[in-house]
């Protein structure tokens, strides 16, 4: 079973329309990221969370929330989707002190009309 | 303004060549390097981490570290059609628990 997961994979949506993408993860890092990638801007980070209690912006977090409901669960909700939102969209963990390596889930691909 | 830099490419090298993929990075107190290997439409996926000065090999991957020049490379032995990618460069900014990533650059390995 993969380490990260990321659910849905694909997902159409309306301007407007309140969306939430989930993610998972069984490697037991306390750190978790949502990404959005858009062509030739590469990846950016929406925000991020230390633990439960922490949770950190990023660099584009407008329009954007997020909710770390436990250890291994991070989500991130776009309130009112707009069509600029349209992108992939990635969780990550980021790994043991001293190593900080850093793990992808697979992705969603959202499409706002 | 912490920044990764990388060539965008596309790096064209024929099969069975070296793939060379370089990477700078301006913050200097950096200590956690890492290449990413992305495939189009799908997630990175972690295939080098390098911490210390000098090389790190992997197979037929080598990663290279100079801190005093803030590079990072990687290279790519016997390079395959399957290779073809796009490879990110991240690094780890200490003190902030975030990853800056370089935009990548595209490796196109030429049957």
């Amino acid at each position: 079973d993969a380490d990260v997961t990321q659910t849905p994979r694909n997902r159409i949506t309306k301007t407007g329309k309140r969306i939430m993408l989930e993610c998972s993860q069984t490697k037991g890092h306390d750190r978790m990221y949502w990404y959005r990638q858009d062509p030739g801007l590469g990846l950016r980070l929406i925000y991020y969370s230390f633990d439960v209690k922490d949770i950190n912006k990023g660099e584009i977090s407008d329009g954007y929330s997020v909710s770390r409901q436990a250890q291994a669960k991070f989500s991130l909700s776009l309130e009112s989707a707009i069509p600029n939102q349209t992108a992939l969209y990635f969780c990550a963990t980021g790994g043991i002190a001293g190593l900080n390596e850093q793990f992808f889930g697979p992705g969603t691909r959202l499409t706002v009309l | 303004q912490k920044e990764v830099e990388q060539n965008s490419g596309p790096l064209s090298v024929p099969e069975g060549a070296i793939a060379s993929l370089n990477c700078t990075y301006s913050d200097r107190v950096s200590q956690s390097f890492f290449w990413y290997r992305q495939y189009s439409g799908k997630s990175p996926e972690l295939i080098m981490s390098i911490y210390s000065n000098g090389d790190k090999e992997d197979g037929r991957f080598t990663a290279q570290l100079n801190k005093a020049s803030q590079y990072v490379s990687l290279l790519i032995r016997d390079s395959q059609p399957s290779d073809s990618a796009t490879y990110l460069c991240a690094v780890y900014a200490p003190g902030t628990y975030k990853y800056i990533f370089g935009t990548g650059t595209r490796l196109k390995v030429l049957a």
